[in-house]
């Protein structure tokens, strides 16, 4: 079974400054898809960033970048220029291949932006 | 576009009761997944429609279920609460094509079982 680990609860970050995220995930699959997802309090969830496991490249998505280490199963997100708006839950997620949206989501990190 | 939405928003039921959640996707998507979130569990899945048919499921125990309609909106019946189904329950949908594994999250109904 595929298992998604997030082993920081809370973060915090000084506003402006950059925070990376962790997330290691355990599975004996190839071909798979990785997500972060953001939940700000009380509104919806939302895609930050993915990273398709057959790509060697790092994705990017403007100061969200993430650190994908295929063989060490890690699958880190790092926030630059952190803002306020930055203030929510952040889940790591996996899902196998596609035409099986069953995604296992981590614990997620409580991230805190201060001013 | 119109985002996922799910209704109602909230919800308050008793024990032994039976809810049905809807979830309407976005225009065009033809998958919807539904998760359970719950501060002691998190977020766990509970099951996917593609094309009116369940095509994956996950651990709950059979008093949970679904449906799709052939306009792809989805409901889920819970049947018998429990104590323990109080949660928030979310849907996303996914695009036709390539996009598949990229899923839209809906707000959410929050169930409270007294």
């Amino acid at each position: 079974a595929q298992t998604v680990t997030q082993s920081q609860p809370e973060m915090s970050v000084q506003e402006a400054e950059t925070v990376t995220l962790s997330c290691t995930y355990d599975t004996s699959e190839n071909n798979y898809y990785l997500f972060w997802y953001k939940q700000p309090p009380s509104r919806q969830m939302i895609l930050v960033i993915r990273q398709e496991a057959y790509k060697q490249q790092n994705a990017t998505e403007n100061r969200f970048s993430v650190n994908f280490q295929k063989a060490a199963k890690s699958f880190s997100l790092k926030i630059s220029d952190s803002q306020l708006g930055d203030t929510a839950m952040y889940f790591c997620a996996f899902m196998r291949t596609i035409n099986n949206n069953d995604m296992r989501f981590g614990a997620g990190t409580r991230l805190t932006v201060k001013p | 576009k119109a985002g996922v939405t799910q209704t109602p928003r909230y919800l308050i039921k008793t024990r032994g009761q039976q809810v049905t959640l809807s979830c309407s996707p976005i225009s065009g998507h033809r998958s919807v997944s539904w998760y359970q979130q719950t501060p002691g569990q998190g977020l766990q899945f509970l099951f996917e429609y593609f094309s009116e048919t369940q095509r994956n499921k996950g651990n709950f125990p059979g008093r949970f279920s679904g449906r799709q309609f052939s306009n792809s909106r989805s409901e889920m019946n819970v049947s018998t609460l429990e104590l323990g189904d109080s949660a928030l329950y979310l849907c996303a949908s996914s695009p036709p094509g390539q996009s598949d594994y990229e899923q839209y999250f809906g707000p959410g109904t929050r169930l409270t079982v007294t």
